[in-house]
């Protein structure tokens, strides 16, 4: 099957910084990523769809100048917290459409921990 | 609204059957998916049913019925190590996912 890789996979970060993490579709196009986060022991919360070339679509109660998506490419997708506070500490994953495949590839997720 | 139901929790003995089911109701229709967690990693794909019916693989087995809002994942020949959340998801008319909450199953002996 199609491959979607993370980085960093595990990031620390101190109160106030701003941190980036790419999602790459290794073998595949994607014309269509996902951003999702999880809370420990919940499923996985769908924070914005983002289709190449065009702005991301953010859910209901995601801040979209805190949690910047920017879809440059058919193979990478990055999301960048801005101004990261603890309670922004989870566990990033991001998943892309592989329209080939009429299938949805996660990769393997970010932990992020903020002091 | 767009909802996914799924029993939270679930508990089977080793080498026994489980079924797992997900009713739904969503705007559209693209596919639903099964996917298994374990505790700290990403999900992993098990299963995508598009038209009715039964899909097998190996132990694992997805039936969807499109008519009714309903599919079931059923688990063969169960093993310890199958003890994870299994998480149903419809794909709507966007090509956007609605997760269930996702059913905790408990694999014993």
């Amino acid at each position: 099957g199609a491959v979607v890789s993370q980085h960093p996979s595990r990031v620390i970060c101190k109160s106030g910084t701003s941190v980036k993490i790419e999602c790459r579709s290794l073998d595949f196009q994607a014309t269509t990523m996902f951003w999702y986060r999880q809370f420990p022991k919940k499923s996985l919360m769908l924070m914005a769809t983002s289709n190449e070339g065009s702005k991301a679509t953010y859910e209901q109660g995601v801040e979209k100048d805190k949690f910047l998506i920017n879809h440059a490419s058919l193979t990478l997708s990055t999301l960048t917290v801005t101004s990261a506070h603890p309670e922004d500490s989870s566990f990033y994953i991001c998943s892309a459409i592989a329209r080939e495949y009429n299938e949805q590839f996660f990769g393997p997720g970010t932990r992020l921990t903020v002091l | 609204g767009q909802n996914i139901d799924q029993p939270t929790e679930m508990t089977a003995t080793e080498g026994a059957i489980v079924q797992i089911n997900c009713t739904y109701q969503t705007s559209g229709f693209n596919g639903l998916f099964w996917y298994q967690q374990h505790a700290g990693e990403a999900p992993t794909f098990l299963s995508y049913n598009v038209l009715d019916g039964l899909e097998e693989k190996g132990r694992f087995s997805s039936f969807l019925s499109r008519s009714k809002g309903y599919s079931y994942l059923l688990l063969k020949e169960l093993q310890m190590k199958d003890s994870a959340s299994y998480l149903c998801a419809v794909m709507d008319s966007n090509y956007q996912l609605i997760w269930g909450a996702g059913t905790k199953l408990i694999i014993k002996p």
